[in-house]
């Protein structure tokens, strides 16, 4: 099993290009996150998806839009890329029931630069 | 919001020493995961605590989680080189609609040298 397998890996966007971070996960989890990765930040949510079907807002959606593909598949597109999205992204999955404790697997991560 | 305050920011020690690794919020969480992560990669997780007073040990990590369960602890024992890397705390409200979504600490960076 990969696990949560994330691309591209590097990348380097002008202001006001657009681009999608794709993420794929095998262990038939039911709910997928996208986080953002700042120095001295943590990991704040952007959006999450707890099941195929549905998407909901974290704490940072500004700029953002996913798409809950299917159940393996959840991608992260920046519409028109500013210099404030330079961070590293990551995916993560968990089994995702309300009220569960489930572990979050996460991908590499996808490093961003926008100039 | 829910906030985890997490400190300290960076710790830099020498081989062998002791440490601990501190994560508060004024929120009650249902369970509080510890995370460590090495550069270039995702995080891992490392232990989850669920009871209030609740202790954990993973070989020299002691985890505590507080028993109004909002504050959480990690000490490490002897620590190695080995050890060095991004330990994250993460609070999870899964008792409500939140269907497991955790709110990170700003990440504790272990330097631990020979």
């Amino acid at each position: 099993n990969a696990g949560v397998t994330q691309t591209p890996k590097f990348q380097v966007l002008k202001t006001g290009q657009s681009m999608t971070l794709q993420c794929a996960q095998d262990m038939n989890h039911n709910s997928m996150y996208w986080y953002r990765q700042d120095p001295g930040m943590g990991l704040r949510l952007i959006y999450y998806s707890a099941s195929e079907g549905t998407t909901d807002k974290g704490e940072v959606p500004n700029g953002y839009n996913v798409s809950r593909l299917n159940k393996r598949e959840f991608s992260l597109r920046l519409e028109s890329a500013a210099p404030s999205q330079t961070s590293v992204y990551f995916c993560a999955s968990s089994g995702g029931t309300s009220g569960s404790t489930d572990t979050q697997y996460f991908g590499p991560g996808t490093r961003l630069t926008v100039l | 919001t829910q906030l985890l305050e997490q400190s300290p920011q960076f710790l830099s020690i020498q081989e062998g020493e002791n440490l601990t690794v501190y994560c508060n919020s004024s929120s009650v969480f249902s369970s509080l995961q510890w995370y460590r992560q090495e550069p270039g990669e995702g995080p891992v997780l490392l232990v989850t605590v669920v009871t209030g007073g609740e202790v954990k040990k993973l070989k020299r990590l002691t985890f505590q989680f507080g028993d109004a369960r909002k504050d959480s602890s990690l000490h490490i024992t002897a620590a190695q080189p080995g050890d060095t890397g991004l330990y994250l705390c993460a609070g999870s409200d899964a008792g409500g609609t939140s269907y497991g979504k955790l709110t990170f600490g700003q990440g504790t960076i272990l330097t631990v040298h020979p």
